[in-house]
């Protein structure tokens, strides 16, 4: 069946470090692949999308690509603040337009 | 103006009581979802709806029972509350051609 997985956390970082967050997916037919952020005390926002292969989501300075070759869409963001600190959601949509999430990443950015 | 709204908030209750959690979405769209959250923050689909007909029913207790009154409207009821029922519950809304779906601010649970 289709799935996502994530690195898990928590991812600790310092401000204006380089950030990563894995995730690989398991899927049948052309899935759209998505991140999404969940701030504390918050629903999910989306961050990102990118819907066919070796496209290149990007938002606020994050940005993943559609690897179909490795199957992955990791996160990156170049330089992390504070207020990144969150919890992020790999996510994929079916054919069937049904959603799988990844088990969440937490992030936290220490000034 | 909130896109999609959930209430009650917050929700704490005695196990063995029914609840119902509501949910509503101004954005027009044409399906809706109930997401539960659990305490290690893995986010697993319930139910979902099209056009108030259930097209994704996961496998859920046949205590958790979706309720569409309309195009706008997903409501959760939950019967007999358990304990480990306690997590977030979030609805969603998507437009029909549309892949992002839009999540309410969620509903914390408690059962004790």
């Amino acid at each position: 069946g289709n799935s996502v997985t994530q690195m898990e956390g928590p991812v600790t970082l310092s401000e204006e470090a380089f950030l990563t967050i894995n995730c690989t997916y398991t899927a049948t037919g052309y899935p759209s692949l998505f991140w999404y952020v969940q701030y504390p005390g918050e629903g999910l926002q989306l961050l990102l999308k990118a819907t066919k292969a070796d496209d290149k989501g990007s938002n606020k300075g994050f940005e993943a690509t559609y690897r179909k070759e490795t199957t992955s869409f990791h996160l990156e963001k170049g330089s992390v603040q504070v207020s990144d600190s969150a919890v992020y959601f790999c996510a994929l949509r079916d054919n069937f337009n049904k959603f799988y999430f990844g088990s969440g990443t937490k992030l936290n950015v220490k000034p | 103006d909130t896109a999609v709204s959930q209430t009650p908030k917050y929700l704490v209750t005695q196990m063995g009581n029914d609840k119902s959690i509501k949910c509503e979405q101004n954005l027009g769209h044409d399906t809706m979802y109930w997401y539960k959250q659990d305490s290690k923050k893995f986010l697993k689909i319930m139910f979902s709806y099209n056009n108030k007909e259930l097209i994704i029913n996961e496998t859920v207790p046949n205590r958790f029972s979706p309720k569409s009154p309309d195009k706008a409207h997903l409501n959760l009821h939950i019967n007999s509350l358990e304990l480990g029922d306690s997590a977030v519950y979030f609805c969603a809304s998507r437009a029909g051609a549309s892949e992002t779906q839009y999540f309410g601010p969620g509903t914390r649970l408690l059962v004790l």
